[in-house]
């Protein structure tokens, strides 16, 4: 199962970011989202499409239907700047599957 | 619970790459494990799980490789990685993997990682 993100997303402080993950029928899937500073290890910060994690803002939320998966920051802030990626449980083939990432870049 | 990895930094072409995560705040045999890694400046690759009974699964890519156990009297999860090439160069994290209604869904909790480089 293939995951696809856009290499790169750039936005203005204040903007909204929005990150997309597309996936045949992803919607029909549990879609995860982690974020990852520069020399940190990832952090869970979605999970199950749209629930944030306990003391991730507001600001970040989730939706997934038909084919596309999306990550949504509102009021985008400089320590927002990192790269996300999407995740899902293959099922089929019994296999954790990454997208291949995100970096968000406020200009 | 806290993850921690250890093992080391540099291992020679066609040798085994041997890493440990030591778990803590948390009990060993009651959860699901797995190993990530990430190649500099590239993408997360999940590498496989070990359950709370020991079965494990792994990517087929690296299937014939590796291999993942625990260690529960020591509260330790291990990854053995066969005939490493350059290719294998990657910070390796030790990862929770949440089990819940009766699937394997999200990875909850990462050690800060171990960066493991194959060369001569």
């Amino acid at each position: 199962y293939v995951l696809t993100q856009p290499p790169s997303v750039s936005v203005a402080p204040g903007e909204t970011a929005r990150i997309t993950c597309g996936g045949n029928n992803i919607g029909g899937r549990s879609v995860h989202w982690y974020q990852q500073r520069p020399g940190q290890a990832p952090m869970l910060v979605i999970w199950y499409d749209s629930d944030r994690r306990s003391g991730i803002p507001e600001r970040f939320s989730g939706s997934n239907s038909g084919n596309t998966a999306t990550l949504t920051i509102s009021s985008v802030e400089a320590g927002d700047e990192a790269d996300y990626y999407c995740q899902v449980w293959d099922l089929d083939s019994d296999q954790g599957v990454f997208g291949g990432g995100t970096k968000v870049t406020v200009l | 619970v806290q993850l921690q990895e250890s093992g080391p930094g540099l291992v020679r072409p066609s040798e085994t790459l041997s890493l440990t995560c030591t778990v803590s705040g948390g009990s060993i045999s009651s959860s699901y494990w797995s190993w990530i890694r990430q190649p500099p400046g590239k993408g997360l690759e999940w590498i496989g799980y070990i359950s709370d009974s020991g079965s494990t699964k792994y990517i087929p890519s690296l299937q014939s490789r590796v291999t993942i156990s625990l260690d529960t009297s020591m509260q330790q999860l291990s990854l053995n990685l066969r005939s490493v090439t350059a290719a294998d160069t990657a910070v390796y994290y030790c990862v929770t993997l949440s089990y819940e209604f009766g699937e394997l869904t999200y990875f909850e909790s990462w050690g800060q990682g171990a960066l493991v480089t194959v060369s001569s």
